[in-house]
């Protein structure tokens, strides 16, 4: 079945370390998207990229940084310059084509130990 | 900018019972469209349902319609005859623009009760 994997499901950072976030989709999607959830709030955008090779900066991209070296995946990096990472997050895509919904992953959660 | 509003933060209703959650939004865009998401305690985030914003009649999907005012800029969901399986958050998001991407509302938590 088609779908998007995002891993691992559960991941601690130190201080001060840099970590990625896995997302992989095989739904042959155009669009990606990161989002960040914190408790009782709703879902933040922090990177999006609708073609290879480009991406866009969300409402909160600083402190992330992000790659889309192929159609599939779409990676995440929490850099040490987030000085507030814990949080639940979600990578979601889209054929590309205006006004579809969004297909979400079952998300990571980001502790900081 | 755009902006979604969930006034409720947590509503509780009986099984087989009604209920409807409410949701604003803010643009001055003409053509949009607008979700409603489902978050169960597993945090997957299901659609439930999409309307479109020039498409006057509202979307239904089983027991789920929604009341898309668009003069009111309101986008209600109703759940009709509830389940316990319905307990979950549900977020309200907008959809403006060709890169797809959503401004979503802060979530209503629902629980239904046996």
């Amino acid at each position: 079945d088609g779908g998007i994997t995002q891993s691992p499901k559960y991941l601690f950072r130190k201080e001060g370390q840099n970590v990625t976030l896995s997302c992989e989709q095989n739904l042959n999607h155009d669009a990606m998207y990161w989002y960040r959830q914190d408790p009782g709030q709703g879902l933040r955008l922090i990177y999006y990229s609708q073609i290879v090779n480009d991406f866009q900066k969300g409402d909160i991209a600083e402190g992330y940084s992000v790659s889309r070296e192929k159609k599939e995946s779409f990676p995440l990096t929490v850099t040490s310059a987030q000085k507030n990472p814990t949080a639940f997050y979600l990578c979601a895509s889209t054929p590309g084509v205006s006004g579809q919904p969004q297909h979400f992953g079952d998300g990571t959660r980001l502790s900081i130990l | 900018a755009q902006t979604v509003t969930q006034s409720q933060p947590e509503m509780s209703v009986q099984e087989a019972e009604t209920v409807t959650l409410s949701c604003t939004y803010d643009t001055s865009e003409s053509n949009y469209y607008l979700f409603w998401y489902k978050q169960p305690p597993s945090r997957q985030m299901i659609l439930v349902i999409r309307q479109e914003a020039y498409k006057q009649q509202n979307a239904t999907e089983n027991r789920f319609s929604v009341n898309f005012q668009k003069a009111a800029k309101s986008f209600s969901l109703k759940i009709s005859d509830s389940q316990l399986g319905d307990t979950a958050m549900y977020f309200c998001a907008f959809m403006i623009d060709s890169w797809g991407k959503l401004q979503f509302g802060a979530g209503t938590q629902v629980v239904v009760t046996p």
